[in-house]
């Protein structure tokens, strides 16, 4: 399987400061397709996830310009540019290049 | 955005099995992959496997595989997943997300609230 680590796995912000997620993966996703099938999620407290990035860069629609995902192949980042309360929960990254469907392990965002 | 609606909260004896329906609004159905993701307590994402209603085509991770079945009704526009056998591990809410008409790749787009299944003496 397709291991995907992320760090950190916590992390405390004051609000308008920036934010950074790293998320590593043990194989390549970029496919021969020119897609790289990588996605960032956020799940806030007692909610189901929601979409934040599709394909490594795409924000999902209604989310913020302060959220911007990059990267290649094996190594991405998701960076809050300006967090707000509203960040607070734990991101996943996620991967569908290959079977199966793996996320990270999640970081948990507090606001100090 | 599309809303997936789950059915409610199942308590179960260790052994036993349960059935979780996934509503999604017409029209694309059959065309939406519709993926299940579950969530221990206290613990991250782990996903299970997916269905492509028409022409209801599976796959799930080796682990499940002889005890999930992912099934589709497009009369009502509802997915199923059934477990069986369960044990105090599969404790967990359940969710359901669609891909938007792709088998391959895509963002899961809209997921269901989440079914809180209790697996228990």
């Amino acid at each position: 399987d397709t291991v995907l680590t992320q760090t950190p796995l916590s992390l405390s912000v004051t609000p308008g400061q920036p934010a950074s997620i790293s998320c590593k993966s043990s194989q390549s996703l970029l496919h021969t397709d020119g897609t790289t099938y990588f996605y960032w999620y956020l799940q806030k407290p007692g909610q189901a996830p929601q979409l934040l990035i599709n394909e490594v860069s795409n924000r999902f629609s209604g989310v913020p310009e302060r959220f911007i995902g990059s990267g290649s192949e094996t190594d991405f980042t998701l960076t809050i540019s300006r967090v707000e309360a509203e960040d607070v929960g734990v991101y996943y990254c996620m991967q569908n290049k290959h079977l199966p469907y793996t996320f990270g392990q999640g970081t948990k965002l507090e606001i100090k | 955005q599309v809303q997936l609606v789950q059915s409610g909260a199942a308590v179960r004896k260790p052994g036993s099995s349960v059935k979780i329906s996934c509503k999604a609004p017409g029209g694309t159905f059959t065309t939406n992959t519709i993926n299940w993701v579950r969530q221990a307590p206290g613990q991250g994402l782990e996903w299970m496997g997916r269905i492509l209603p028409t022409p209801g085509i599976t796959n799930f991770i080796p682990k499940f595989h002889d005890r999930l079945s992912l099934t589709a009704d497009k009369s009502t526009s509802t997915v199923y997943l059934q477990l069986s056998r369960l044990t105090s591990e599969d404790t967990a809410i359940y969710y359901c997300a669609r891909v938007d008409g792709r088998w391959f790749g895509g963002g899961l787009d809209s997921w269901g609230q989440g079914t809180l299944v209790t697996v228990s003496s």
